[in-house]
């Protein structure tokens, strides 16, 4: 079936810093894919999402990439911020269902 | 703006014994959903509603049952709960197709079978 990957659990990076996160996924015919940030305790946030049509999408500070030949997705954060500390998710559609399928996430650490 | 309001926020439950939870938003969303959350882990569907009245099976809907008899609430329950359901639950909503659009979600429950 499909999944949705991220390469890395835990980024640790420093104050200022720019961030990338990456996310793998497996299923081709995926046309949308969406990022959201949870704090601790907290539920999932909307960060930014891209259809496939598109190669790259720009909001503050956040940026993400699509490269649907290798079926990689990147979250690029800039000058990063100890508010940006979070876990990070990209999902896409689960196959045969109108919901979101999530990846296992990825932990960031901004140092200051 | 509440969104998506989940209650309870925590819940102690024995083994064998049931519970609800309830999911209400207010955004006039269509489409509702049931995730959990286990550690290290992402979300993953247990069950979601395409609409008031209907409701469908995700990833991991055993042991569960849930009701849309409103359009505004989602209901979720556990009819006779196992250690195996303690997780952080999650509920979230969106306007339209729910693998084409940003999903809302609400702060979680946090729910201890022991």
């Amino acid at each position: 079936g499909e999944s949705v990957g991220l390469h890395l659990p835990t980024l640790s990076v420093q104050e200022g810093d720019n961030s990338i996160i990456n996310c793998a996924y497996s299923n081709s015919a995926s046309d949308y894919f969406i990022w959201y940030k949870q704090e601790s305790g907290k539920g999932p946030q909307f960060i930014i999402d891209i259809r496939s049509n598109m190669d790259k999408r720009q909001g503050q500070r956040v940026t993400v990439l699509l490269n649907k030949t290798v079926k990689h997705l990147s979250l690029q954060i800039a000058a990063t911020q100890p508010g940006d500390s979070a876990v990070y998710f990209c999902a896409e559609p689960y196959t045969g269902r109108r919901a979101l399928t999530f990846g296992s996430g990825t932990r960031l650490q901004v140092q200051p | 703006n509440a969104g998506v309001t989940q209650t309870p926020k925590f819940r102690v439950l024995k083994t064998g014994q049931s519970m609800t939870l309830l999911c209400a938003q207010d955004m006039n969303h269509e489409y509702m959903y049931w995730y959990r959350q286990d550690p290290g882990m992402g979300l993953r569907l247990i069950h979601y509603s395409v609409g008031e009245g209907t409701t469908a099976k995700g990833e991991v809907p055993d042991g569960y049952n849930v009701s849309r008899l409103k359009k505004q609430n989602f209901l979720l329950g556990l009819e006779s709960a196992a250690p195996s359901q303690t997780s952080v639950y999650f509920c979230a909503s969106s306007y339209s197709s729910g693998g084409n659009t940003e999903a809302f979600f609400g702060q979680g429950t946090r729910l201890t079978v022991v």
